[in-house]
């Protein structure tokens, strides 16, 4: 079963608006990962936060962590046309050595 | 580097047929795996490696078999296609087993039609 689920599904903004979406899973975890996928290409790593951390920020990405409601957002500011991609959160449990994926928001950005 | 690279790029099967999807990384990452991506189910993974000659099942494993002879290569073989295998299969490899500050670098994907 999955362990991250995203909120929203799917999410319009304008050029400049700020995105936000939410990620919440079940179990205990060593870090949560976001990943980005544009249309047809492979899934590429945007920013790991570890569990003993709250906040974290690369460029226009800010991540916060809740490991006491377990859940996470990622924040991207002045968003761009290039932002128009899905956004996956993934989150590595404590006890084995595997990610696992949430269903996605699909973040269109229109110009 | 080249990364991640998968073949085929896309791949049309009949029902009962069998093939092996190709990754290989030049990366020397220790750790590989193999996920589906299906329509609003995210990714799943199939199998992974820790290491060479090491293998173990992720979350749907059926009718899927893995090998990793060496570092750089973990083919995935289908051994009697179903329509069901239809999906977007990706490769990905990380430095190493220690996922605790590791993150992952995918392929491109092969797209499997199975009629």
């Amino acid at each position: 079963s999955q362990q991250g689920e995203e909120d929203p599904q799917a999410l319009s903004i304008q050029e400049g608006e700020n995105a936000t979406m939410n990620c919440s899973y079940k179990t205990s975890i060593n870090n949560l990962q976001w990943y980005r996928q544009n249309s047809g290409r492979g899934l590429v790593h945007l920013i790991l936060i570890r569990s003993n951390e709250r906040e974290k920020h690369s460029g226009r990405l800010r991540v916060t962590l809740d490991t006491s409601k377990k859940s996470s957002s990622l924040l991207i500011t002045a968003s761009r046309a290039a932002d128009t991609a899905s956004y996956f959160c993934a989150t590595c449990r404590s006890n084995d050595y595997k990610l696992s994926f949430g269903a996605g928001t699909t973040v269109t950005v229109r110009a | 580097n080249a990364g991640v690279t998968q073949t085929p790029k896309f791949q049309v099967l009949k029902t009962g047929q069998s093939m092996t999807l190709q990754c290989a990384q030049d990366m020397n990452h220790e750790y590989m795996s193999w996920y589906r991506q299906d329509p609003g189910m995210g990714l799943r993974l199939i199998h992974y490696s820790v290491g060479a000659g090491i293998t173990d099942q992720g979350e749907v494993p059926n009718g899927y078999n893995v090998s990793r002879s060496t570092t750089e290569d973990f083919p995935l073989r289908l051994l009697s296609a179903a329509p069901s295998q239809t999906s977007v299969y990706f490769c990905a490899s990380s430095y190493n087993y220690n996922m605790i500050q590791e993150t992952q670098y995918f392929g491109p994907g092969t797209r499997l039609l199975v009629l």
